[in-house]
């Protein structure tokens, strides 16, 4: 069955402190996409890839970085926390043309 | 950059009532529409896609797309108290790798 898993599945960091979030797929899709969703603003789209070694910004990239070390894994990565990126992170995965398949979130609080 | 509206931002309809839902693309060459459903607290679980102008139903559900107004409704017949959800619209490009939401629909249904 087509799963994405994140880990955590929740975290409370200190401003300023490093965050990782993790995503792994076993869907063997190309694409990856992580995403933040704050009220009021539906899903924003952070960072994504479309393949092991690659990652592109997408449209509210600023105060995060990505990692694609491998098909199956794509992490987004706070190096200096801040109060702002206080959220849920939505991990997904896909292929071009078809529907991202989402994992179950991380809900992430900076103090 | 690409953008995806929807509207109304809210909407309350009586159970057994019908709910219609909005969205459009800012991206002339947008080629993919797919519409999710998110209740509270959980992830968003894709709902139905449309590629192509006309219409196409399932069970309750009927989704539109007018290619050449970049515009597709989902519209939801004898809505149900567990309809009641976050409906989100996105969309890609055949040439692109990236998937845009836009902000939802919360859909309340009152018994």
């Amino acid at each position: 069955e087509a799963a994405v898993t994140q880990s955590p599945r929740n975290k409370v960091a200190v401003t300023g402190g490093k965050v990782t979030l993790s995503c792994n797929q076993t869907n063997n899709h190309n694409n990856m996409y992580w995403y933040r969703q704050d009220t009021g603003h539906g899903l924003r789209l952070i960072h994504y890839s479309y393949g092991a070694g690659s990652t592109e910004k997408g449209d509210i990239p600023d105060g995060y970085k990505a990692s694609r070390p491998s098909q199956e894994n794509f992490s987004l990565i706070l190096e200096l926390a801040t109060p702002s990126q206080t959220s849920v992170y939505f991990c997904a995965s896909g292929d071009r043309g078809q529907a991202p398949l989402f994992g179950e979130g991380t809900r992430l609080s900076v103090l | 950059q690409q953008k995806v509206q929807q509207s109304p931002e809210s909407l309350i309809v009586p159970e057994g009532g019908m709910a219609s839902l909005n969205c459009t693309s800012s991206d002339r060459n947008v080629d993919y529409f797919w519409w999710y459903r998110q209740h509270s607290g959980k992830s968003p679980k894709m709902l139905m896609s449309i590629f192509s102008n006309g219409e196409k139903e399932e069970g309750r559900f009927t989704v539109h797309l007018n290619k050449a107004s970049l515009h597709t409704s989902l519209h939801i017949r004898d809505s149900q108290p567990s309809d009641s959800a976050l409906y989100l619209c996105a969309a890609s490009t055949t040439n692109a790798y990236k998937v845009i939401f836009g902000k939802g629909t919360h859909l309340h249904v009152l018994p």
